[in-house]
Parts: structure tokens; sequence; C-alpha cells
């Protein structure tokens, strides 16, 4: 069965500082990866996309993340967070076999001035 | 402009009282999802469909039931709401398997 797993329930990063959001994912087979990111009360906007190729993915926003099939993981970097960039954020994978879009359980980022 | 557009955005019901929310899309997409996400949790898969196929989740309660009459068109009925299913609502559209999924606004079901 597919899984996702976002260890980090809560994070809290200072303005200008770097962030990394991990993601760890099961799978038998090779996955397709997202993150999505939510502020309050909205629905879910796509920041990146793993398919197939490079592991290392740009996103929107600045965002990046790059694909460890040894580590089943593909964690979230932006090198400068920006006060904007608090929300909730969702990893999630799509196993072919199933056709089915699983959700981790999210981060909720916290960003100080 | 809007591609997955869900109404309305809040829905206040009555405990036991049928409740349906729409979701419909401009995209022509032919995967289309309902999720149900409660505060603080991440988004629950309820059900999805495949052009017409319609797959369940296991864990889906028979309160919930759901209808897609045409491609652009898709309904989550909820036969009689209890106060555990007060939740955001969300449903999205992917093309064919394993593309993005396009998400809406999501509705806020609200139980009194």
């Amino acid at each position: 069965a597919q899984s996702v797993t976002q260890p980090d329930i809560h994070i809290t990063v200072s303005e200008g500082a770097s962030l990394e959001l991990r993601c760890n994912y099961s799978y038998g087979a090779t996955p397709y990866l997202f993150w999505y990111v939510q502020s309050p009360g909205q629905g879910l906007q796509l920041l990146l996309k793993y398919f197939s190729g490079d592991t290392l993915v740009q996103g929107i926003k600045g965002f990046e993340a790059e694909f460890k099939r040894s580590q089943s993981s593909f964690n979230l970097r932006k090198p400068s967070v920006h006060w904007s960039d608090a929300a909730e954020y969702f990893c999630a994978v799509y196993g072919g076999a199933t056709n089915k879009l699983i959700f981790g359980t999210g981060t909720l980022l916290a960003v100080q001035p | 402009d809007a591609m997955v557009i869900q109404n309305p955005r809040y829905q206040v019901t009555q405990f036991g009282k049928p409740v349906t929310l729409s979701c419909s899309q401009t995209l022509n997409h032919n995967v289309m999802y309902w999720y149900q996400q409660k505060s603080s949790q991440a988004p629950k898969l309820l059900f999805h469909y495949y052009d017409k196929d319609f797959n369940n989740e296991a864990d889906t309660p028979d309160n919930f039931q759901s209808r897609r009459p045409n491609t652009s068109f898709c309904f989550l009925d909820i036969r009689s709401p209890g106060l555990g299913d007060a939740a955001m609502y969300l449903c999205a559209t992917s093309t064919t398997q394993g593309t993005e999924a396009f998400f809406g606004q999501g509705t806020r079901l609200t139980v009194v």
C-alpha cells in the first residue's frame, strides 16, 4: 500500500532562514510525488512535482525538492523563507496501480520576524 | 479563471438532514476526487472517478455517496450528516493517471 510520512508536524523558522521539510513515501514502484501548500481556509496549490528524470525539481515561489530513491524521500527546500510562506505543506504520492493520490499528515510552517 | 469550482463555499446543515456538495470543472479532466479534510489533518480520500468508473475507499462510510452525471460535474451526497462529518470537503481533478491534481477552493460543511 502507498503511504506518505511527514515527520515534522510543526516547524518555525526565522524570515530569511533556509527551510527543509521532510517527506518519506512508501510505494512499490516508481512513485509520482507532489508538494502542495495550503493557506488557512483555502484549497491546495501545487508547488512542484516529480514524475521522472532529474531528481532535483524546481517549483513555484522559489521552492525545490529532491527525490532520493535510496531513502524513499522527497524533501522540500527553500534557501530563504519569506513571511508569506507561512502555511501548511503537504507531501503527496500518486500510485499508478491504485489511481489514488494520498497525502501526508502535513507540516505547519510558522515564520517569525 | 477558476478551473475547479466548488459550491457552495460554506454550507450549514442540520444533523441528519441530507446535503449535497457540488464540484464542476472546465478542464475536461477524466479523473475527479473527493477528499474530506478535518481541522489540522491531511486530506483524506473518500472516493474517486476515472471517467465513469467509481472507486470507493474501503473506510469511506456508507453515509457518503457520489454521483458524476457527466465529465464536468461531480456531487458528494451525505445522506444523514452527523456532527463528525463537519469538515472541509475538497474536490480535485486530474487528466490521466499520475498527473497533477487541480483542487477547488473547498466547501466548509458545518453540522448543527
